[in-house]
């Protein structure tokens, strides 16, 4: 696609269901990064992909969250047991490569996932 | 450990005027600094990088400025306009790693 493309835009759930978080990076990057942003505060980095394979998980806060990235296009941020200090905009981005900060990310509108 | 920092939350400029944007790193193997944009609910946008290796680098209005012995970085916008009215991210990159990005700088640009 055009852009990168995160689905849903919102999503409402309570305290202790689970969700999935989509994004659709452009066609032929290869490097998909996922980050988290609460409010008031910057961007903060969970995970990042090159192709299908985890590169760097180290952002993952804890267990309950888990990317995949199958097929090295699409990507799914999982988050079991939801907690409410999981509020936050989901943002997902890509590059064409990986490696250097030359690379460019093109980031998504985002996911707001509130927690209730 | 915040890596990036940016220490004025808020700022606000005439329109015409000149604003700067200031930006302080800790991690000195940062090879690539990187500022976006960012508007109410939308993703964040690119506007312009420096390499490590640069101590400027200028792109129409935008120009940012390196002081590596210092570990700060600096945005310049001249002139500014009320469409440069937004939250503005300094980020720093790691070779071979991610992208590490300060809580950002709310750019008001007076009429």
């Amino acid at each position: 696609g055009a852009g990168v493309s995160q689905t849903p835009s919102n999503k409402v759930t309570e305290k202790g269901k689970y969700v999935e978080l989509r994004c659709d990076p452009i066609s032929g990057h290869t490097a998909l990064y996922w980050y988290r942003q609460s409010l008031g505060q910057g961007p903060e980095f969970l995970i990042y992909f090159q192709g299908t394979g985890a590169a760097d998980d180290s952002g993952l806060p804890n267990d309950r969250f888990f990317a995949v990235r199958p097929e090295g296009s699409v990507s799914t941020l999982k988050i079991q047991r939801t907690e409410r200090g999981d509020s936050a905009v989901y943002l997902c981005a890509s590059s064409p490569t990986w490696g250097s900060g030359a690379n460019v990310l093109t980031f998504g509108a985002g996911s707001r996932l509130t927690v209730l | 450990d915040q890596q990036v920092k940016q220490n004025s939350p808020s700022l606000s400029v005439q329109e015409g005027r000149i604003s700067i944007l200031n930006c302080d790193y800790t991690n000195s193997m940062f090879d690539y600094f990187l500022w976006y944009k960012k508007y109410p609910a939308e993703g964040p946008t690119f506007l312009i990088s420096i390499s490590s290796i640069k101590d400027k680098n200028e792109d129409g209005r935008f120009t940012v400025f390196l002081n590596k012995s210092a570990k700060h970085l600096s945005l310049h916008i001249v002139p500014s306009q009320p469409g440069d009215s937004a939250v503005y991210f300094c980020a720093g990159h790691n070779y071979g790693q991610n992208f590490v990005f300060g809580p950002g700088t709310r750019l008001s640009v007076l009429p």
